[in-house]
């Protein structure tokens, strides 16, 4: 069964560093979705991609935010440079249609801040 | 302003059991409702997806409902097993947006032996 992977599965890092999420998306899916969810709180929008450029983003996906695809099977996420409260679980999801249709969610990178 | 709440925050039943969990919803322009499961630690796995004209959707002994009249949701896992302990999230989708796309805080719910 397709899946979207996520590496790593746990990123340790200090703070003021910059560091990059990995995911590889469903081949067949068009739309990528980068999501964070802080320990014991809900799961937060931050981007969506679409088309080689963001369609949408939240208030949390500031300019210290970035995604991109550059390879065409890769997507990821890079925080130029880390606060202590980047601490979070971030998932990458993707879809083949907007919203509408169902996205699959990766099993999620625990970036840890110190 | 668009809120997903659900009930109970956590349950805890006996293996074999039935339980139903609630999710009321204020998203606008309505979409569509997913259920989730999500374990500790992992991604959310989708359950079941709801648009606006459908009122029940099953996926073995998971089965969620719809009122979009009253904005209300509820899954209802029939026989309960100790693989089903996990947190279980409501998500509602506006029409076509990707932000809006708003988690309620989910059910923890344990299954005891």
């Amino acid at each position: 069964e397709p899946e979207v992977t996520q590496t790593p599965s746990h990123q340790v890092t200090q703070m003021g560093q910059e560091v990059i999420l990995r995911c590889v998306p469903i081949s067949n899916h068009l739309y990528f979705y980068w999501y964070r969810q802080i320990l014991g709180q809900k799961v937060e929008f931050l981007v969506s991609f679409y088309n080689n450029e963001i369609s949408e983003k939240s208030e949390i996906f500031d300019d210290q935010f970035s995604v991109e695809r550059p390879d065409g099977s890769n997507f990821t996420l890079k925080i130029r440079s880390t606060k202590l409260e980047d601490s979070a679980m971030y998932f990458c999801a993707s879809s083949v249609d907007p919203p509408v249709s169902e996205a699959f969610f990766g099993q999620g990178t625990r970036l840890t801040v110190v | 302003k668009n809120q997903v709440e659900q009930s109970p925050q956590s349950l805890i039943i006996l293996e074999g059991k039935n339980c139903t969990l609630q999710c009321n919803y204020t998203v606008s322009p309505f979409s569509n409702l997913r259920w989730y499961k999500q374990d500790t630690g992992r991604g959310p796995v989708s359950l079941t997806i709801m648009t606006f004209s459908e009122n029940t959707k099953s996926n073995g002994r998971y089965t969620a409902t719809l009122d979009a009249d009253t904005k209300q949701s509820s899954l209802h896992i029939t026989a309960s097993q100790l693989s089903d302990s996990a947190s279980y999230i409501c998500v509602v989708s506006a029409v076509r947006s990707a932000s809006k796309i708003i988690f309620g805080s989910g059910t923890r719910l344990s299954i005891r032996p």
